[in-house]
């Protein structure tokens, strides 16, 4: 696709279950970040893979929250046993590698834990 | 601890005028900064990177300015228009990953 994909657009779960987001980066990029956007905050860094590199996963808030990436490309964010203040905004990124100037955003998928 | 600091209060300017926000840092010494836009529900558009040996870079009505002894960047919209009311952020990279601030909302009001 032309841009980065990210699904669901919206997740309602109930507190206690697991869920899975995906992120379909640009073809060809080799960075890819997960951020979280809580109601009327920043933008706080999660993870960051590059190409075959371990990822960076000083951002993660728990050890409920993992992620991998696979072949280099698609991502998915599991975030284990979710509780009410994992509600926010997932949002993913990606651009062609380290030092390369600008993240490509995706919409974000919005997380609501009742 | 690394900060990345911007104004919380909204920024109200009339149309026409410039509008300048700040983005100050406290304990990075960054490769380069970059500034995104920002509509609501939307995922942050990428404005302009300027590297830490640039002092001034420019983008069409967009000026934004690095001072790394101050440790802090401007940003300025010239000829505002209500279609540039937004939230806009900072962001400061050395390599990896990118750390962001909260962001300055911005009104134009015509």
């Amino acid at each position: 696709g032309a841009g980065v994909s990210q699904s669901p657009s919206n997740k309602v779960t109930e507190k206690g279950k697991d869920v899975e987001l995906r992120c379909d980066p640009i073809s060809g990029h080799t960075a890819l970040y997960w951020y979280r956007q809580s109601l009327g905050q920043g933008l706080e860094f999660l993870i960051y893979f590059q190409g075959n590199s371990a990822p960076d996963k000083s951002g993660l808030p728990s050890d409920r929250f993992s992620a991998e990436r696979t072949g280099g490309s698609v991502s998915t964010l599991t975030i284990q046993r979710t509780q009410q203040e994992d509600s926010a905004v997932y949002l993913c990124a990606s651009n062609g590698g380290p030092n390369t100037g600008e993240l490509f955003f995706g919409e974000g998928s919005r997380l609501t834990v009742l | 601890s690394q900060k990345i600091e911007q104004n919380s209060e909204a920024l109200n300017i009339q149309e026409g005028k410039t509008a300048t926000l700040t983005c100050n840092y406290t304990n990075y010494s960054p490769a380069y900064l970059q500034w995104y836009r920002q509509d609501p529900g939307r995922g942050p558009v990428f404005l302009l990177l300027i590297r830490e040996n640039e002092k001034e870079k420019r983008k069409e009505r967009l000026k934004v300015t690095f001072d790394t002894t101050l440790k802090q960047s401007l940003f300025h919209i010239t000829a505002s228009q209500p279609a540039d009311s937004a939230t806009y952020l900072c962001a400061l990279g050395i390599i990896g990953a990118l750390n962001f601030g909260k962001g300055t909302s911005l009104l134009v009001t015509p």
